[in-house]
């Protein structure tokens, strides 16, 4: 079946470092690939995504880029502050855009 | 506007009882969905509606059903809870329209199950 793979699952990092986070999917007919980020006890909220006509897409301190050969995309988040410490989630949505499905998640701490 | 909102808030059952999740919404999306949340695992599709009147399984839909009757609501049913049901339940909507397919989430429910 449908299936996201997230890589790691935890990660931690010294504020102003990089830190990056690498998914995996199974479904070639996905198109839409989001990342939504989730602060403890909030509710997920998304922060960039990309279709797969594109090879990569940035936002400030975030981008994120997609192998559609190799059926693998990546969050690449760039001089890392504490208020980016939360649960990153990649995810994977199929043309028509019915059904999305999530990886397992990432929990980012940044140290000060 | 007061975009995606679910009721109640917390929730503790008891074995074999029965419960509903309210989720509404305010932005006129067509599409709806269920969440359960679990520690490692992610979010995993319950049930989720393309307009009013449709239901259809997710990756996870035993043990619960669904209902859509008005197009700003979807309702997710417990007809005999579980522990294994013990989890946190996030409703989403999204638009059919544009260049994205951003889902806005609910607040979250805490359901325990004893």
């Amino acid at each position: 079946g449908e299936n996201v793979e997230q890589h790691p699952s935890t990660l931690s990092v010294q504020e102003g470092d990089s830190a990056v986070i690498k998914c995996t999917y199974s479904d070639s007919a996905s198109n839409y690939f989001p990342w939504y980020k989730q602060e403890l006890g909030k509710r997920p909220q998304l922060i960039i995504d990309i279709r797969s006509n594109v090879g990569e897409k940035k936002d400030q301190r975030i981008a994120v880029t997609l192998n559609k050969t190799a059926k693998h995309f990546s969050l690449h988040i760039t001089e890392t502050q504490p208020e980016d410490s939360a649960v990153y989630f990649c995810a994977a949505t199929r043309g028509g855009g019915f059904k999305t499905i999530f990886g397992a998640g990432t929990r980012l701490f940044v140290k000060a | 506007n007061a975009g995606v909102t679910q009721t109640p808030k917390f929730r503790v059952l008891k074995t074999g009882q029965s419960m509903t999740l309210l989720c509404a919404q305010d932005m006129n999306h067509e599409y709806m969905y269920w969440y359960r949340q679990d520690p490692g695992m992610g979010l995993r599709l319950i049930h989720y509606s393309v307009g009013e009147g449709t239901t259809a399984k997710g990756e996870v839909p035993d043990g619960y059903n669904v209902s859509r009757l008005k197009k700003q609501n979807f309702l997710l049913g417990l007809e005999s809870a579980a522990p294994s049901q013990t989890s946190v339940y996030f409703c989403a909507s999204r638009l059919t329209t544009g260049n994205s397919y951003e889902q806005y989430f609910g607040p979250g429910t805490r359901l325990t199950v004893t």
